[in-house]
């Protein structure tokens, strides 16, 4: 069964400090591996998205890893701003027989103290 | 365009009653998802359509549940005799095709509370 598992569950950090989520997944066979950001009351927004060849990717003060040997993916937050308190979900895709249905973690509650 | 749409925004709703929650895609999306999120548990996935493509109704948890999508745009999720279990947030979800390198864009979702 493809699963997805992040940790921490949650965390609190002070703003200005930098932080590191983790997703570990079981997913096969893999197609990519997107981080979304879901802040309270709204939908997902993709943050990064990487396959299977390529072991890191950043986007502003995110930056994302992926060793798909050990399926094992990183989401490193650089100097946090209150704006980063949410919930960050790791997702990965699998192209199977013509079906896509990605697998979502259950996320890691991020809260950003001023 | 705007983004993806769902309405309403907030439903609450008395156990046996049937609910209809709507999701406007981004135009020109071929593809749209159907995704439950429950307090504390990861997007859970319900049924995805694909053009003029029979949905992949996979995810449907029970046979109360149905969606249709109509002239390949505008969706509606319906559910039947509602049940306390089925208090969640419905996300909607586009993406230009399905296929796993295709982002999906997410509606603000529409949170259902079956008193």
């Amino acid at each position: 069964k493809n699963q997805v598992e992040q940790s921490p569950q949650s965390l609190i950090i002070l703003e200005g400090k930098n932080c590191t989520l983790q997703c570990n997944y079981t997913v096969s066979p893999f197609s990519n591996l997107r981080w979304y950001k879901q802040d309270t009351g709204r939908g997902p927004v993709s943050l990064t998205i990487m396959t299977f060849s390529e072991n890191t990717k950043s986007n502003g003060r995110y930056t994302a890893t992926l060793d798909a040997d050990t399926k094992q993916s990183s989401l490193h937050i650089t100097a946090s701003q209150l704006s980063d308190s949410a919930s960050y979900i790791c997702v990965v895709s699998s192209d199977s027989g013509g079906s896509y249905i990605p697998t979502f973690g259950r996320g890691t509650s991020l809260i950003v103290h001023p | 365009g705007a983004g993806v749409s769902q309405s309403p925004s907030n439903k609450v709703t008395e156990k046996g009653k049937d609910v209809e929650l709507r999701c406007d895609p981004i135009s020109g999306h071929t593809a749209l998802y159907w995704y439950r999120q429950s307090l504390g548990q990861g997007l859970e996935f319900l049924i995805y359509f694909q053009g003029n493509s029979a949905p992949d109704k996979s995810g449907l948890p029970s046979d109360r549940f149905s969606a249709e999508r109509t002239g390949g745009s505008v969706s509606t999720l319906t559910i039947q005799r509602t049940q306390q279990e089925d208090s969640a947030v419905y996300l909607c979800a586009s993406s230009l095709w399905s296929g796993s390198n295709n982002e999906q864009f997410f509606g603000p979702g529409t949170r259902l509370t079956v008193l």
